[in-house]
Parts: structure tokens; C-alpha cells; sequence
């Protein structure tokens, strides 16, 4: 069965330093959202992408976090400089489109620690 | 905007009783809910989700919810837990003419206990 892949799995950095975390989505899926989950809470949507553009990205922290789908497929976050609240999963799912029909297949995330 | 509450951060239970989680969410428009299921170290799965039609949805390991508009709530539950069943669950919800961005609650931990 197909799977979303993200790598790393887990990544311990010190603040101020870049780290960035990468999502090949199902193949075919031209959807793929990234989300943070804080311990204790809910995954919350980050950014959004459309094949190759980003249908939204109103909760992206935009100073210091960036993310790109370039050929439309893989996909990359990144965040520079890491703060110590950035500690958190950050999970990747896709989908085959947006549509309410479509289910979101989430990747087993990679967890970061800030130190 | 909508929100969801789940009422209950950890629920333990004894194997082969039943369970309810909470789920209540707050929308102003006509929404679409779901149930993602967490094992440790692994991805979120969907478990079920209620779109349209019968408000009562099944999984296909024995999970069901109801979808109740007049409560705002969608409650999951199973008539006998098992061992395996120890998970993290999420309620999740998304606006219609959204696009197709969930909205998560904070999940309950449900331990099943020998």
C-alpha cells in the first residue's frame, strides 16, 4: 500500500540554526499539506499546496518558516533560525485532490526538538 | 471558523468493555466530520468520517459515531474494546466550501487495559 514518506523521522537542533524536513507524498496526489502538533494538542495546518502552488499559508509563521513544492510532488519545510517553541511533530499528509470526498493520508512525521 | 473539543484527554478502559470519546465541534456553516486514529510512532489513519446521508457512521474494526446537529457532537464509540484499540484518537472537522482543511481536536488517549 502506497504511504506518505518523510524523513527525517527525528531531529534534535539548537535554536538559532536551520533545520528542514522532507515529504514525498503519494504518488499522484496533488494535494499535500504540512501540520504542527504541539504535545498535547491537535495537528494544525501550516501550509497547503495545489501541485506545485500554495492554496494557503494564512497559519505559516513567515518570517522564519518556508516551504516549496517545486515539481509539484516532493516537498520540503523549512526553518530558520529554530526557536525553542518550535519543538513539535510535523506531520505531512496528501491527497489525491482538495475535495471534501478526498481522504488526507498522513505521514509518520518527524519530531523536532529545539534545544 | 470552526472549532472542535475533545471533552476527555485520556479515557482508560478495561478490555472488552465499551468506550466513548467526546467530540463537539462549533461551526456557523454546514460541516463535514471525521475520526483519525494515532498508534504510537505511526502516521494518523482515518477511521471513519460522516460527509452526508445516515448520521450513523461504521469503521470497519467496529468503531461507529453518531452525528448529532442538534448537539454539535459526534461522539465515537465501541461496544468492546480490545488490547490493540490503544491509541490516540482525534476528532476532526471541515467547513463546506472550505478547502478541505481540517480542523483538529486536541485527541483523547485511550488506554485498554488487561
Amino acid at each position: 500500500e502506497a504511504e506518505v514518506a518523510q524523513s527525517p523521522r527525528y531531529k534534535i537542533t539548537e535554536k538559532s540554526q536551520a533545520v528542514a524536513f522532507w515529504c514525498d507524498p503519494i504518488s499522484g496526489h496533488a494535494t499535500l499539506y504540512w501540520y504542527r502538533q504541539i504535545l498535547g494538542q491537535g495537528p494544525e495546518l501550516l501550509v497547503q499546496f495545489q501541485d506545485e502552488s500554495v492554496v494557503d499559508d494564512s497559519q505559516l509563521p513567515k518570517d522564519r518558516f518556508s516551504a516549496e513544492r517545486l515539481k509539484g510532488v516532493d516537498s520540503t519545510l523549512k526553518i530558520q533560525p529554530a526557536e525553542l517553541g518550535d519543538s513539535a511533530m510535523y506531520l505531512c499528509a496528501s491527497s489525491p485532490r482538495q475535495g471534501i470526498t478526498d481522504t488526507q493520508y498522513f505521514g509518520p512525521g518527524t519530531r523536532l526538538t529545539v534545544l | 471558523a470552526q472549532s472542535v473539543t475533545q471533552l476527555d484527554s485520556q479515557v482508560p478502559v478495561f478490555e472488552e468493555a465499551p468506550v466513548e470519546l467526546r467530540c463537539n465541534y462549533s461551526s456557523s456553516v454546514s460541516v463535514y466530520l471525521f475520526w483519525y486514529v494515532q498508534y504510537p510512532n505511526q502516521g494518523l489513519q482515518l477511521l471513519l468520517k460522516y460527509l452526508s446521508g445516515s448520521t450513523l457512521v461504521e469503521s470497519i474494526n467496529g468503531f461507529e459515531a453518531e452525528f448529532n446537529k442538534s448537539q454539535t457532537s459526534f461522539h465515537l464509540r465501541k461496544p468492546s474494546v480490545h488490547i490493540s484499540d490503544t491509541a490516540e484518537y482525534f476528532c476532526a472537522v471541515t467547513a463546506s466550501g472550505s478547502a478541505r482543511q481540517l480542523t483538529f481536536g486536541s485527541g483523547t488517549q485511550l488506554t485498554v487495559l488487561p
